[in-house]
């Protein structure tokens, strides 16, 4: 099976500064990685993935995730937060062809003005 | 648009009543799966389903009860045998087995008083 650690449970950051979201998985299989982000109230939404290939993904609103093997890490990073990025963050980790999607137990992402 | 739609957003019932919760896609998508969110907790998983008429359990079944009687269907019953079903509820849904990416629905927020 698999399992996700996300070392933070909050992050408060500062407007238009950086930010990193730590996400460690365990697998004795090959891996699918998944960043989802949620609002108040919410479903989740996908923010990126990891499927294979480049190790390096990215979002549509700059968010960007690097999966390290060899660390088994899978952290998501913005180079200048904004506000509206004030969020929970997930992340997530299937072994390939398996039938679960396993969570972390989330990060909530605060941008304070 | 082609989602998840679950209903209603918000139940509240008497501790000892049975209650369902409605799941529908229209993606097209194969499997189905519910998840109940707890604050601190991650998402973990009740029930899953990969084709009509077949589902199987997750890591937190008891007290709950699915059918997938339809591929676009896959509601859930929290019955009064769930010992602490205050929770957030959501459904999800993705191509098929070894999924690639999951789409969530907007949760039930379920309150039992």
């Amino acid at each position: 099976a698999q399992s996700v650690t996300q070392l933070d449970s909050q992050v408060p950051v500062f407007e238009e500064a950086p930010v990193e979201l730590r996400c460690n998985y365990s697998s004795s299989v090959s891996v699918y990685l998944f960043w989802y982000v949620q609002y108040p109230n919410q479903g989740l939404q996908l923010l990126l993935k990891y499927l294979s290939g480049s190790t390096l993904v990215e979002s549509i609103n700059g968010f960007e995730a690097e999966f390290n093997k060899s660390q088994t890490s899978f952290h998501l990073r913005k180079p200048s937060v904004h506000i509206s990025d004030t969020a929970e963050y997930f992340c997530a980790v299937t072994g390939t062809g398996a039938n679960n999607l396993f969570f972390g137990t989330g990060t909530r992402l605060t941008v304070i003005p | 648009d082609g989602g998840i739609t679950q209903s209603p957003k918000y139940l509240f019932r008497k501790e000892g009543q049975n209650v369902t919760l409605s799941c529908e896609q229209n993606l097209n998508h194969d499997a189905m799966y519910w998840y109940r969110q707890d604050p601190g907790q991650g998402l973990r998983l009740i029930y899953y389903s990969q084709i009509v008429n077949d589902f199987q359990k997750g890591d937190i079944a008891e007290g709950y009860s699915v059918s997938r009687e339809k591929k676009e269907s896959f509601p859930l019953t929290v019955t009064s045998a769930q010992k602490n079903p205050t929770a957030f509820y959501l459904c999800a849904s993705s191509m098929g087995q070894g999924y690639t990416e999951a789409f969530f629905g907007q949760g039930t927020r379920l309150t039992v008083v």
